[in-house]
């Protein structure tokens, strides 16, 4: 069974970088793209970008010139950093995996709430 | 950036109805069309994968159509559990983009 789990600061001050890291267990981080999804307060989803295991990314380009997504494949992960954020930037993240042989989001951490405020 | 416009945003029905949801694509999509699920404080959950696949374990009473840019979900008989908001999603092209959802309340 594939388990995703976000852990980071919930609370981001406006202009500083916001940082997640999703643990991955049950799968290989070297399985699947993985991405990052956010979900604004009572909003629709976006989707953030993706990473795969040897370094290949993909970003939203609403985002591409502050998003940055990286792995750790010692402790199978991967993470987020979203700089120079702003009150817009206050959402539920979830990271995923991505299955590329379905390409759909199968896999989902329960998400975790990061609000942006001084 | 393909927008999914999703039609309607918000439906009001009844235990055992048939509910009919759209979504129309601003391109050309093939069939790279996924329905998700998602109920309160909770991941989206796929449902429907490649426009009609339903996904492993996921009720027969859900179920999907179409190809290019006009696309639906269907719940053939609508159970109390089905209450949440339902999202399409298209990977033919990087973004993915997500349409605004559709949020069903009961009667």
């Amino acid at each position: 069974q594939v388990q995703l789990q976000e852990s980071g600061p919930q609370l981001v001050k406006p202009s500083e970088t916001l940082s997640l890291t999703c643990t991955v267990s049950g799968a290989s981080i070297r399985d699947y793209y993985w991405s990052w999804i956010r979900q604004p307060p009572g909003k629709g989803l976006e989707w953030i970008g993706y990473i795969f295991y040897y370094g290949t990314t993909n970003y939203n380009p609403s985002l591409k010139s502050r998003v940055t997504i990286s792995t750790d494949t010692s402790k199978n992960q991967f993470s987020l950093k979203l700089a120079s954020v702003t009150a817009a930037d206050t959402a539920v993240y979830y990271c995923a995996s991505y299955s590329g042989s379905f390409n759909y989001f199968d896999y989902w951490g329960q998400g975790t709430l990061v609000t942006v405020s001084s | 950036d393909i927008q999914m416009t999703q039609s309607p945003s918000s439906l009001s029905t009844s235990v055992g109805d048939r509910v009919t949801i759209t979504c129309q694509a601003s391109q050309d999509i093939s069939n790279h069309l996924n329905w998700y699920q998602q109920k309160p404080g909770k991941a989206p959950k796929v449902l429907i994968y490649d426009a009609a696949n339903l996904e492993i374990g996921v009720p027969s009473r859900f179920s999907g159509s179409g190809s290019g840019t006009y696309f639906t979900f269907a719940i053939s008989s609508l159970q109390p559990e089905d209450i949440a908001t339902y999202y399409c999603q298209q990977y033919d092209n990087v973004p993915y983009t997500f349409g605004q959802g559709t949020r069903l309340e009961i009667k």
